[in-house]
């Protein structure tokens, strides 16, 4: 099984700060990578897949990078309705996982 | 729109069973894979299982495999699982989650369902 850390687990940032969120694999994924955001009690939402393909609808501050082991996720400018917690998923594997999550809060 | 139906949770005792539902609508559902995904309360995001838009394939997490069967009734756009032996560490938010893509096996999940809560009492 592929396993993923991502890095850090909670951050604390201020509306209009640049933030980024690591995602580590066990082993190459290439760019099977698909990053998630989930505001408190709701369901997940899937922003990002293929490592950098942002999805319909997503605002263009967010962005992906990276392929391999190592991936980033980019908020360019942090709006108040960003805070949430993030998660990454690999799809490389012959089953599914997902990142422990990045929990993003208001400093 | 899709939309995504989740039903069937409840407070079950351990080594009880259980079946929850997924109703869907608003694309071709027989089209794509589905998944169900779980959260434990306060945790993090689990896949637990996997199906392709046929039905013929289906994928298990090593946690629930055994335990659990996915199936799908294409005929009224509606996915399950059937959980069997449930344990405490089975107490979860049930995600089900169209797959993004259009492969036979689970991906990317999005968008997804509102979740039905169960919980297993030990």
């Amino acid at each position: 099984e592929i396993q993923m850390t991502q890095s850090p687990s909670s951050l604390s940032a201020s509306v209009g700060d640049r933030v980024t969120v690591t995602c580590r694999a066990s082993q190459s994924i290439v760019n099977y990578l698909n990053w998630y955001q989930q505001e408190p009690g709701k369901a997940p939402k899937l922003l990002i897949d293929s490592a950098s393909r942002l999805q319909s609808g997503v605002p263009s501050r967010f962005s992906g990078s990276g392929s391999g082991t190592d991936f980033t996720l980019t908020i360019s400018s942090l709006q108040p309705e960003d805070f949430a917690t993030y998660y990454c998923q690999q799809s490389y594997g012959a089953l599914p996982t997902f990142g422990p999550g990045t929990k993003v809060d208001i400093k | 729109e899709v939309q995504l139906l989740e039903s069937g949770g409840d407070l079950i005792q351990a080594g009880g069973s259980l079946r929850l539902s997924c109703a869907a609508s608003g694309f071709t559902f027989s089209s794509y894979a589905m998944s169900w995904v779980r959260q434990a309360p306060g945790k993090g995001l689990e896949w637990v299982s996997g199906i392709s838009g046929s039905g013929d394939r289906t994928y298990y997490a090593d946690s629930v495999k055994g335990r659990f069967t996915i199936s799908r009734d294409n005929s009224q756009n509606t996915l399950y699982v059937q959980m069997r032996g449930l344990r405490a560490e089975d107490t979860a938010v049930y995600y089900c989650a169209k797959d993004c893509s259009s492969t036979s096996a689970p991906v990317c999940f999005g968008p997804w369902g509102q979740g039905t809560l169960v919980t297993v009492s030990s």
